[in-house]
């Protein structure tokens, strides 16, 4: 079946610094690749998403580019902050499906000022 | 917009008793599905709905049961609450399947003690 792979947490990183946290995919066919953050206390918000082989998503300096070959939608923003503290899930949907995400186990990362 | 609201936000059970988690949108959403979110292991979905009277099983759906009466209701079920059913749970909605955004509730955090 489907699943999704992604960094184990805490990553813990000082401001300003570059972030990256992987994420691999197995699946069939050709699914939609989104990552989500979850901040504390609140639910899921979508974060970015790509649809298509070599599309890139992107919002708020976070990208990630969705990479066939290798199965992988790593996510990276250049220079985090303090407010970019939260936990990180890498999902997918497979094409044209209703029944829902799969989720990767989430990436809890922590920005000290 | 309220998007998709969920209630309650916090409840203890005891074990073997019942209850219904309620879960309305208010943007015509033809998805909703219900998740659970257990420490480190990402969310996984219990049932999903394509649309008013038609619900199906996701990937742990044992010992739960949802309904779908209404485009905005998506309520669901625990009958003879278990420890193993200690999570925090989400509703969400989608437009569409496939490569659509999800919304997400704020969750409920269900304890069975």
């Amino acid at each position: 079946g489907d699943s999704v792979t992604q960094m184990e947490g805490p990553v813990t990183l000082s401001e300003e610094a570059f972030l990256t946290i992987n994420c691999t995919y197995t699946a069939t066919g050709y699914p939609s690749l989104f990552w989500y953050v979850q901040y504390p206390g609140e639910g899921l918000q979508l974060l970015l998403k790509a649809t298509k082989a070599d599309d890139k998503g992107s919002n708020k300096g976070f990208e990630a580019t969705y990479r066939k070959e290798t199965t992988s939608f790593h996510l990276e923003k250049g220079s985090v902050q303090v407010s970019d503290s939260a936990v990180y899930f890498c999902a997918l949907s497979r094409g044209g499906g209703a029944d829902g995400l799969t989720f990767g186990k989430g990436t809890h990362l922590i920005i000290q000022p | 917009n309220a998007g998709v609201t969920q209630t309650p936000k916090f409840r203890i059970l005891k074990i073997g008793q019942s209850m219904t988690l309620q879960c309305t949108q208010d943007m015509n959403h033809n998805y909703m599905y219900w998740y659970r979110q257990d420490p480190g292991m990402g969310l996984k979905l219990i049932y999903y709905s394509v649309g008013a009277g038609i619900t199906d099983k996701g990937e742990v759906p044992n010992g739960y049961n949802v309904s779908r009466s209404t485009t905005e209701d998506f309520p669901l079920r625990l009958e003879l609450a278990a420890p193993s059913q200690t999570s925090v749970y989400f509703c969400a909605s989608s437009f569409e399947g496939g490569g659509t955004e999800a919304f997400f509730g704020q969750g409920t955090r269900l304890t069975v003690v």
